[in-house]
């Protein structure tokens, strides 16, 4: 069964305090990775998608990356707007989406 | 307007009550689907059309009826609820179906079952 984990579940960061949210995987036949933010009472933002191992992708203070069962969203100098739950999503063999639990964060000015 | 469009953002039902979530698509993608969110859980897949056709129900119970007259437009119809019902509904579309690509979300009805 296609699993999606995320940790930590809450981060509390102050502003300009670099960190990792971690989402790990276990699915027969990857087809993508998606990185969603959610902001609350909203639906989730897409931010990135990753395809394959080795690929990053970057936006503004956030930067995904891929391994064969991982991916990380390094946020760098993060800023209080950023605050948000994080949501990672794979898509797998059975073309469906599974996502995980999300990660809180909250980033303190 | 431009995106997916949901109504209404909140809705307050009692158990006996009958009503519909609606759900419309700007983007013309052929595939919409319906996802649960309840509070710390993930978000969890109910149903899936494509071209209006249903081509999956995530064992959803009977007491939600989903709808989809056409590409851009899906509707949830609700009757004889629980209060575990209560939960943040989602409305989502892609593209197409099974290929690689992101999901579209809209802003979600936030349901309350008393």
């Amino acid at each position: 069964e296609d699993q999606v984990t995320q940790s930590p579940e809450a981060l509390r960061l102050q502003e300009g305090e670099s960190s990792s949210l971690n989402c790990s995987y276990t699915v027969s036949g990857l087809r993508g990775l998606f990185w969603y933010r959610q902001d609350p009472g909203k639906g989730p933002e897409f931010l990135f998608t990753l395809y394959s191992a080795g690929e990053e992708k970057e936006k503004e203070r956030l930067k995904a990356t891929l391994t064969k069962k991982e991916s990380f969203l390094h946020i760098t100098a993060p800023k209080p707007e950023d605050s948000a739950t994080y949501l990672c999503a794979v898509q797998a063999g059975g073309q469906n989406f599974v996502f995980g639990p999300g990660t809180r964060l909250s980033v303190l000015p | 307007e431009t995106g997916v469009t949901q109504t209404p953002r909140h809705l307050v039902m009692g158990m006996t009550n009958k009503k519909s979530l609606k759900c419309e698509q700007h983007l013309g993608h052929n595939a919409m689907y319906w996802y649960k969110q309840s509070a710390k859980k993930p978000l969890e897949l109910m149903f899936v059309y494509n071209f209006k056709e249903q081509t999956e129900n995530n064992s959803v119970p009977s007491r939600f009826s989903p709808e989809c007259p056409n590409s851009s437009h899906l509707f949830l119809h609700l009757h004889t609820l629980q209060p575990e019902d209560s939960a943040l509904y989602l409305c989502a579309s892609s593209q197409d179906l099974g290929k690689r690509e992101k999901l579209f979300f809209g802003s979600g009805t936030q349901l309350s079952v008393l």
